[in-house]
């Protein structure tokens, strides 16, 4: 089993930018894709996007283009998710989450979360 | 993008009871390329079922999914105390993924 391990809760000021990493130990890094899923507080689970290490491809949804970026270090098994122009409502547990393939299907491992807190 | 409507919205039932959640497409999934999670508070969501009705691995065979086109549905046969949680569907049948808005199971 794969396990994900994101860094730690981060507080940030409006108009900011966060970056949150999310490391993979056991696998093998470029056979699947990575993808972010944030819950604002009393919300829903909402699908940010995601990356496939091997090729570098990137998918976001309409919402989230041109403010996530979402990267990968293959010599680290590392994945980052930068977030910019931050909103308050953008405060919110920040989950990375693994597919066992190449692509864009569910989800079988967790990250254990980040707190990202936006306020001025 | 596929949205999805999961009913009810809470769900308040006794141990040993039977769960019947609901995830409504708004256009038919892709070869049935639905997923349902299990989510509890301060925990990482834990998959349940892919592709509409195939359990994940570990998950007990209380848990059990159906369905195909727009209608999908997830039954916990005989309610557990710890089966407390919000539970979530999720479409990858478009590139698009797509979440619902959950249920919140209570146990009584």
């Amino acid at each position: 089993q794969v396990q994900l391990v994101q860094s730690g809760a981060e507080v940030k000021k409006p108009r900011s930018s966060v970056k949150v990493s999310c490391k993979a130990s056991g696998g093998t890094f470029s056979a699947y894709s990575i993808s972010w899923v944030r819950q604002a507080p009393g919300q829903g689970l909402e699908w940010m996007g995601g990356i496939i290490p091997l090729f570098g491809s990137t998918n976001y949804p309409q919402k989230f283009q041109g403010r996530v970026t979402i990267t990968a270090d293959m010599s680290t098994s590392t994945t980052y998710m930068e977030l910019r122009s931050l909103t308050p409502e953008d405060t919110a547990v920040y989950y990375c989450a693994r597919c066992d393939r190449s692509g864009w299907y569910y989800f079988e491992d967790w990250g254990q979360g980040t707190l990202v807190t936006v306020s001025s | 993008e596929i949205v999805l409507t999961q009913s009810p919205g809470t769900l308040s039932l006794s141990p040993g009871e039977r769960a019947t959640l609901s995830c409504r497409a708004s256009q038919s999934v892709t070869s049935s390329f639905l997923a349902w999670y299990q989510h509890k508070p301060g925990q990482a969501p834990r998959l349940l079922i892919y592709g509409a009705s195939s359990r994940a691995t570990g998950i007990p065979d209380r848990f059990s999914g159906s369905g195909s086109g727009k209608d999908f549905t997830l039954t916990i046969s005989t309610l557990e105390p710890e089966d407390s949680a919000v539970y979530y569907c999720q479409q990858y049948g478009s590139s698009s993924l797509t979440f619902g808005g959950g249920t919140k199971v209570e146990i009584k």
